[in-house]
This record gives C-alpha cells, sequence and structure tokens, in this order.
C-alpha cells in the first residue's frame, strides 16, 4: 500500500512565522503535489515537482514556496504565514507515466494561523 | 488553464436512490477523467476513473460516463448506502509532460437511511 505522511495533523502558527509542511512518501514516485483545500472552493493545486531538486507552480503559488531535495520528501514552505493561509494542506504522490494519474494523498495538515 | 464546474454542489437522497454527479471541463486535451471521494475527516481516495477512449465504466454500484464532445463526464452510483455520504470531486487530468489534474469544488452527497 502507498503511504504518503505528513508531519503534522494540526498547527497553530502566529501572523509573520515561518511554517514548514513536510509530506514524506513511501512508494518511489516521481511526482509529488501540494494543494490547499477550502469549503466551495475543492482542492486548488499551489506546486508540484516531478523530479528531485524540480518544481512547477500550480494555480496558486504566492505566497509559497517548496523544496524536494529528496525523492520521497516534498516540503511546503510559507515564508511569512498570514492569516488568509489559513486552511487544510493536503500532500499526494503518484508516479510517472503516460498511464500514471492517479494519486495517492496524505491525512492533511489543518493550518491556523492568528 | 482548465476550468472545471461540478453540479450539484449538495445532493441529498433516501437509501436505495441513485445519485448522479455531472463535471464539465474547458479543456479539450485532457484525456483522464478520475472521481475521488473523501469521506469526512479523511483523505480524497480514488474510486473509478475513466480514460478518453472509452465511453462508460462501471465497478458494482458505482459508474462514470464520459461525453467528450460536451466535454462532461458524471458520476452514477445506484443503491446509494448511508456509507456513499461524502464529499466528491471530479479531477479532469491532462499529460503536458506531467500528469496533472484539475479538481473541481466538490458535491456533497448526503444519504439518509
Amino acid at each position: 500500500d502507498v503511504k504518503v505522511t505528513q508531519s503534522s495533523r494540526y498547527l497553530v502558527k502566529r501572523t509573520g512565522e515561518k511554517v514548514f509542511l513536510e509530506c514524506v512518501q513511501d512508494m518511489d514516485h516521481e511526482n509529488m503535489f501540494w494543494y490547499r483545500q477550502d469549503p466551495g472552493l475543492g482542492l486548488r493545486l499551489i506546486y508540484f515537482s516531478y523530479d528531485v531538486k524540480m518544481k512547477e507552480k500550480g494555480d496558486i503559488p504566492e505566497g509559497y514556496s517548496v523544496s524536494r531535495e529528496k525523492k520521497e520528501r516534498f516540503s511546503l514552505i510559507l515564508e511569512s504565514a498570514s492569516t488568509n493561509q489559513t486552511s487544510m494542506y493536503l500532500c499526494a504522490s503518484s508516479l510517472s507515466g503516460l498511464a500514471n494519474y492517479e494519486q495517492y494523498f496524505g491525512p492533511g495538515t489543518r493550518l491556523t494561523v492568528t | 488553464g482548465e476550468n472545471v464546474e461540478q453540479h450539484p454542489s449538495t445532493l441529498s437522497v433516501q437509501e436505495g436512490d441513485s445519485a448522479v454527479i455531472k463535471c464539465t471541463y474547458s479543456d479539450s486535451a485532457s484525456n483522464y477523467f478520475p472521481w475521488y471521494k473523501q469521506e469526512l475527516g479523511k483523505r480524497p481516495q480514488l474510486i473509478i476513473d475513466i480514460r478518453s477512449n472509452v465511453g462508460e465504466k462501471k465497478d458494482q454500484r458505482i459508474a462514470v460516463t464520459l461525453n467528450k464532445t460536451a466535454k462532461h463526464f458524471s458520476l452514477h452510483i445506484t443503491e446509494t448506502q448511508p456509507e456513499d455520504s461524502a464529499v466528491y470531486f471530479c479531477a479532469p487530468g491532462t499529460n503536458t509532460g506531467f500528469q496533472k489534474l484539475v479538481f473541481g469544488t466538490g458535491t456533497r452527497l448526503l444519504v439518509s437511511p
């Protein structure tokens, strides 16, 4: 079974803090993704990575950065947290290859910025 | 970019009824059409998918139908059960060198006993 884990289930941070969210997958997947989930807005892609040290902007990258130093680990960084970044953050991974689209999700991190 | 819409946003049915959720998309290059289910407090999980060379796929009580000409696909659940209560997301995918999915805004299905 694919296992995707995230470093925290719940996180409370103050405005202006630097925040790190970490995601680890154990199935040697090439692709990794960060989404945020807000009520009524579905899942919106922040950043994704298709290889170590490679990253691509998603639909809402502003205010975020990412790091992928190892294949199994993909980190989301909020350089200076703001209250509008309060959300559920979901990490996902998938295999590369033309036939491989299925994404496997982590349990999510609910971030509150006060 | 891809514009994805799901309807309805909320659907309430009685146990045993059928439920249908429709997803429309804009990118004609989309070639993969999955549905994800997210139970309360859980992570989204793939429940069924279809590729662009197939019109319909069925797996027990769930099915997905695709109309590429009209750019929409639908999730059909028959004989609904309370455990089908969840939020369902469509997520059409395009391979532009990377396999990206664009998620819809979700449909909350409530199945009452």
